[in-house]
Parts: structure tokens; C-alpha cells; sequence
């Protein structure tokens, strides 16, 4: 059963602390990408990545950070930098990403809540 | 001038109308054209995408793409109230697929 898995489904995190969010994929994409969404806002992209051991920086990446050591595999961490972490975290992948007509393809999501 | 722009709506249509949902974009450099579908509390799900002006169908969807004029837009035929979402449209440029997102119109289809 390919996909997209996000874990965990809901986090909270008290203010001051890092949290790690999960995102596996298997469906043998190339590309990953980090979405955050707040409420009645479109999708701001926060790190994508190309390739394994590489990845870029998107629109809103302060305050975050990811790696990508596997190909299946792109955690973000959301550190204490982060000013205003509480939002929807939407982790997406692609085949190559290396075209525009690549299709992005989302996991279910991560919603976090600072306390 | 955002680089997306979608009415936020809602939307509301009967069921059994054609529900037409509308995008504009500011650069002309877009190549790629995506509808993504988002029920409340959910992440988006691909819809359709289009690349070439004109017409695109694909069931009781239709994609509509006026690159002079800088549109794009979804019909949805025989509208169903589970068509009730957030639609999404998302526009990427040449040589990388990183995809800009409007706020989304919320569509309501009344029984």
C-alpha cells in the first residue's frame, strides 16, 4: 500500500522546546517537500528536497530544520526559534521534482499546537 | 498583488449545478496548473492539473486554462454536497516543480 505517512497525527510542544515531525514515503519519489498551512492561509513551503543529503531552503524556513539521509525519509524539526510553530504541517512528494509538470502528492498531516 | 489569487468564497451552489471556481496568477512564466481538493481538517488531494491552454476533462471535472489572460478554472458538473471542500489551485513555474498555492475557495453544494 504505497504513500505517504506523517507521524504523529496531532503534537503539542511547550514553548522553548524542539519537536520533530515524521514524514515517510514509499512510493519511490525523488522529491519531498515541507508545507506549513494556518487557517484561512494557502500552503507556504518551508524545505524541499531534490535528492538525498541535499535540500533548500523555501519561502518560510527560519525557525526550522530538516535532513534527508534516506530517500524515504525527510523529518522537520521546528525549534525553539520558530516564533509562532502552532499551524498544520503538511509533508508532500514528488518523482523528481525536477519538472514542473511533477505532481505533488501530500501526507496527511501534522497538527501542532504550542501550549 | 499575491501570486495566486482565489475569490475565498464560499461558494454555494444546489446540488446538481455546475460549480465554477476561478484563479488568477501574476507570472507569466507559470507552465504548470494544479486543482487540489481540501475537506476541513485534511491535507489536500490532487484533483487534476493542466499545462496546455484550453480544455481538460477528466469525469465531472473540467480545467480550464486562459494563459493570455492568466486564468485558471475548475468546473464541477452535477455538483454533489460531498463536493463540499476548500479548493486549492497551485501554479509552478519552468525547470522546478515548487508549487505557489492561492488561499483556496470554499465550495458549500446544498441538498
Amino acid at each position: 500500500d504505497g504513500g505517504i505517512t506523517q507521524s504523529p497525527k496531532y503534537l503539542f510542544r511547550k514553548e522553548g522546546q524542539n519537536v520533530t515531525l515524521s514524514c515517510e514515503q514509499n512510493l519511490n519519489h525523488d522529491a519531498m517537500y515541507w508545507y506549513r498551512q494556518d487557517p484561512g492561509q494557502g500552503l507556504r513551503l518551508i524545505y524541499y528536497s531534490q535528492i538525498v543529503n541535499d535540500f533548500q531552503k523555501g519561502d518560510i524556513a527560519e525557525g526550522y530544520s530538516v535532513s534527508r539521509e534516506k530517500k524515504e525519509s525527510f523529518p522537520l524539526t521546528v525549534t525553539s526559534a520558530q516564533k509562532n510553530p502552532t499551524a498544520f504541517y503538511l509533508c508532500a512528494s514528488s518523482l523528481s521534482g525536477g519538472a514542473s509538470t511533477d505532481t505533488q502528492y501530500f501526507g496527511p498531516g501534522t497538527r501542532l499546537t504550542v501550549l | 498583488q499575491k501570486e495566486v489569487e482565489q475569490n475565498s468564497g464560499p461558494l454555494s451552489v444546489p446540488e446538481g449545478a455546475i460549480a465554477s471556481l476561478n484563479c488568477t496568477y501574476s507570472d507569466r512564466g507559470s507552465q504548470s496548473f494544479f486543482w487540489y481538493r481540501q475537506y476541513s481538517g485534511k491535507s489536500p488531494e490532487l484533483i487534476m492539473f493542466i499545462y496546455s491552454n484550453g480544455d481538460k476533462e477528466d469525469g465531472r471535472f473540467t480545467a480550464q486554462l486562459n494563459k493570455a489572460s492568466q486564468y485558471v478554472s475548475l468546473l464541477i458538473r452535477d455538483s454533489q454536497p460531498s463536493d463540499s471542500a476548500t479548493y486549492l489551485c497551485a501554479v509552478s513555474r519552468a525547470g522546478f516543480q515548487k508549487l505557489v498555492f492561492g488561499t483556496g475557495t470554499r465550495l458549500l453544494v446544498s441538498p
